[in-house]
């Protein structure tokens, strides 16, 4: 079965920082595209970044681009999410996404002083 | 950025009822490769997304026949036939051709 646990969130000051993480089994991690989405409170659903099966390729939304770094282990099976400056905007619950069917439960995080 | 555009926002419809979801994108979302990556998922209350149809008109594994994906280039639609109470949530449309990836706002299907 299919398992991505995030890890990581909960409340931070505005301009500080924080490291998401998302814990993957049941497949193999290595050979799947891995995405951040989040969902901030009411709100509809936000792409922020993409890495490549092995990590040479990244993709960031413009908001985020500078501030947060995707990267990934493979020989952990783990994705990441670094995010630095955070701004109150970028409260939300944030989601590993495997390739386009397979989802974490989410982990919020709040930017809030 | 590709804008998408989701009608309704919100639909109301009757147990075993039918009913369909537009999302038309900004641009078109045929890829160079000749794929249109073109999604639909769908968010129950308090879950993650969950996804429904890859590639336009390809449902997942284990959804059943009574979704069905249709469309092309800059438009689309999500037909759902005989709704049950499973079926209710909030419907995404998505797409991965371009970057930024984005997503439509979202339709919120209720029961009549």
């Amino acid at each position: 079965e299919v398992q991505l646990v995030e890890s990581g969130g909960g409340l931070v000051q505005p301009g500080r920082s924080m490291k998401l993480s998302c814990a993957a089994s049941g497949f193999t991690f290595s050979n799947y595209g891995m995405a951040w989405v989040r969902q901030a409170p009411t709100k509809g659903l936000e792409w922020v970044a993409t890495i490549s099966y092995d990590g040479s390729s990244t993709y960031y939304r413009d908001s985020v681009k500078g501030r947060f770094t995707i990267s990934r282990d493979n020989a952990k099976s783990t994705l990441y999410l670094q995010m630095n400056s955070l701004r109150s905007e970028d409260t939300a619950t944030y989601y590993c996404r495997a390739g386009s069917p397979h989802w974490g439960q989410g982990v919020m995080v709040t930017v809030s002083s | 950025d590709v804008v998408m555009t989701q009608t309704p926002v919100s639909l109301s419809v009757s147990l075993g009822g039918q009913t369909s979801i537009s999302c038309r994108s900004s641009q078109s979302l045929v890829h160079s490769d000749g794929n249109t990556y073109l999604y639909w998922y769908l968010q129950k209350p308090g879950q993650s997304p969950q996804l429904l149809i890859y590639k336009v008109s390809n449902r997942f594994s284990g959804v059943p026949d009574r979704f069905s994906g249709s469309g092309s280039g800059t438009d689309f639609t999500l037909k759902i036939s005989r709704v049950e109470p499973e079926d209710l949530g909030v419907y995404y449309c998505y797409q991965g051709t371009h970057y930024p990836r984005t997503f439509g706002g979202g339709t919120k299907l209720e029961l009549k």
